[in-house]
C-alpha cells in the first residue's frame, strides 16, 4: 500500500497568516491526490482535487500543488474558521489511503 | 447537493453482528462507486470497503474480509455494510461515502463493539 507522510502533525498559526502543509508519498502517484477538512464532530470534507485543481463552493484562500510523490496544501491568509485537521488522500494505487493529519491549531 | 444519511449504529457486543444503511440522493446513485471509510475514536481515516457503481465488484481492506460485506440496492438508492463477528478494534465512526477518485461523505455513524 502507498504510504502518505504528513507534516508537520501540528501547526500553531494565529489568524492572517499564510501556511502550507505537507504531504508525501512513499512511491509516484502524478498528481492523484486530494486534500481534505475536517473539522471538530463533523465529516471531512474535500478542499482540492487531483493535486491543484478547486472545488465548487471551497474558498480562494485554499490551494495545490505537487505531483509525484511531494504535495502541498496552502493557505492564503489563514481565518477563525480554518483551524481543524487535514487530510490528504490518494487514488493512484489500490487501496485508497489517507495521511495521518495535520492538526491546524490557534497560536 | 449530494447528501448520504447514514442509519444503523450504536453499541453492540464483541462477536455480535451489526447492519449500516446509507440513503443517497442529490446525484445519480447508479453512476457511482460507493465506499465505507471508518475513523477509530481520535484516530485517521481508514477505507473499509468498495462497491462498483452496478454491484457487480467489491473490494475490501483485509482486516474486514470475510467478515464485513458491502452492498447496494440501486432502485433505493441505499448502500449497505453488514458488519459480521464484530471486534473492539471495529469501534469507530463509519462514513458511507460517494467513491470517485476522491470523497463525498455522509455525516457518519458510530459504532461501538464492547461487553
Amino acid at each position: 500500500d502507498i504510504m502518505l507522510t504528513q507534516s508537520p502533525a501540528t501547526l500553531s498559526v494565529t489568524p492572517g497568516e499564510s501556511i502550507s502543509l505537507s504531504c508525501r508519498a512513499s512511491q509516484s502517484i502524478s498528481t492523484n491526490l486530494h486534500w481534505y477538512q475536517q473539522k471538530p464532530n463533523e465529516s471531512p470534507r474535500v478542499l482540492i482535487k487531483y493535486a491543484s485543481q478547486t472545488i465548487s463552493g471551497i474558498p480562494s484562500r485554499f490551494s495545490g500543488s505537487g505531483s509525484g510523490t511531494d504535495f502541498t496544501l496552502n493557505i492564503n491568509r489563514v481565518e477563525p474558521e480554518d483551524f481543524s485537521v487535514y487530510y490528504c488522500q490518494q487514488s493512484n494505487s489500490w487501496p485508497d489511503t489517507f495521511g495521518a493529519g495535520t492538526k491546524l491549531e490557534l497560536k | 447537493e449530494v447528501q448520504l444519511v447514514e442509519s444503523g449504529g450504536g453499541l453492540v457486543q464483541p462477536g455480535r453482528s451489526m447492519k449500516l444503511s446509507c440513503a443517497a440522493s442529490g446525484f445519480t446513485f447508479n453512476n457511482y462507486d460507493m465506499a465505507w471509510v471508518c475513523q477509530a475514536p481520535k484516530k485517521g481515516l481508514e477505507w473499509v470497503a468498495t462497491i462498483s457503481y452496478d454491484g457487480s465488484s467489491t473490494y475490501y481492506r483485509d482486516s474486514v474480509k470475510g467478515r464485513f460485506t458491502i452492498s447496494r440496492d440501486n432502485a433505493k438508492s441505499t448502500l449497505y455494510l453488514q458488519m459480521d463477528s464484530l471486534r473492539s478494534e471495529d469501534t469507530a465512526t463509519y462514513y458511507c461515502a460517494r467513491h470517485g477518485s476522491y470523497y463525498y461523505w455522509g455525516q457518519g455513524v458510530m459504532v461501538t463493539v464492547s461487553s
